[in-house]
């Protein structure tokens, strides 16, 4: 079984400049989740779509950032414009449809990292 | 206060050393806990997960959940090079569909030959 796909693997832009990042989930995984992760710091959730509907992006900073999930498979992430505080792991994140007690593992791709000048 | 506190680290042990790591919470809805493992420039992957309180073993991995404290520890026996990773706990109030997840800061644990 394959598993999650991101690209680009690195990116580096200078600040205000825009970028966009790609997923590709597990197939058939119904969540897909956009972390942020800051060098020396544990992942933190930017969004979560179930299918193509957006279940949380409460700390997604609107502003500059925006996620969409076409027809509930691939995703992008995009930022416009960077700061240099966004410098940082971008890891997209899968789990299947579940129910009951049993935890629901998420899956996650090898990130994108991404260095604002 | 962080809902998940965890000590960055770094730790370094010489091979076949046992290793404890351990995190605290404050959020008492969190009922599922995990301990995933990263290795350098690769994502999270997820080593061991508890319902509730109690133990579970694997292989040379035992993690442990006390709810009473908000704590949980991963011991890690017989350490191998090979172990060397960040090691990230994760925690929710729930694990089925929809979930959140919340990690701590990640311990970088370095195994020496």
């Amino acid at each position: 079984e394959a598993g999650v796909a991101q690209s680009p693997r690195y990116k580096i832009i200078e600040k205000r400049q825009s970028v966009a990042f790609w997923c590709n989930p597990i197939s058939g995984h119904a969540t897909l989740y956009w972390y942020q992760q800051i060098l020396g710091q544990g992942p933190k959730l930017l969004i979560q779509f179930q299918n193509n509907g957006v279940v949380d992006d409460s700390q997604l900073p609107k502003d500059r950032f925006s996620a969409e999930r076409l027809k509930g498979v691939d995703s992008t992430l995009k930022i416009q414009p960077a700061k240099l505080e966004d410098s940082a792991v971008y890891l997209c994140a899968s789990s299947a449809p579940t129910s009951g007690l049993s935890y629901n593992e998420q899956f996650f791709g090898p990130g994108t990292r991404l260095t604002v000048l | 206060q962080k809902e998940v506190e965890q000590d960055p680290g770094p730790l370094s042990v010489p091979e076949g050393a046992i290793v404890s790591l351990n995190c605290t919470y404050s959020n008492s809805a969190f009922q599922y806990f995990m301990w995933y493992r990263q290795y350098s420039r690769k994502g999270p992957e997820l080593l061991m997960y508890t319902y509730s309180s109690g133990n579970k073993e694997d292989g040379r991995f035992t993690a442990q959940v006390d709810k009473s404290s908000k704590y949980i520890s991963l011991f890690i026996r017989d350490s191998q090079p090979s172990d060397s990773a960040t090691y990230l706990c994760a925690m929710s109030a729930n694990g089925g569909s929809n979930y959140k997840l919340t990690f701590g800061k990640g311990t970088l644990l370095t195994v020496n030959p």
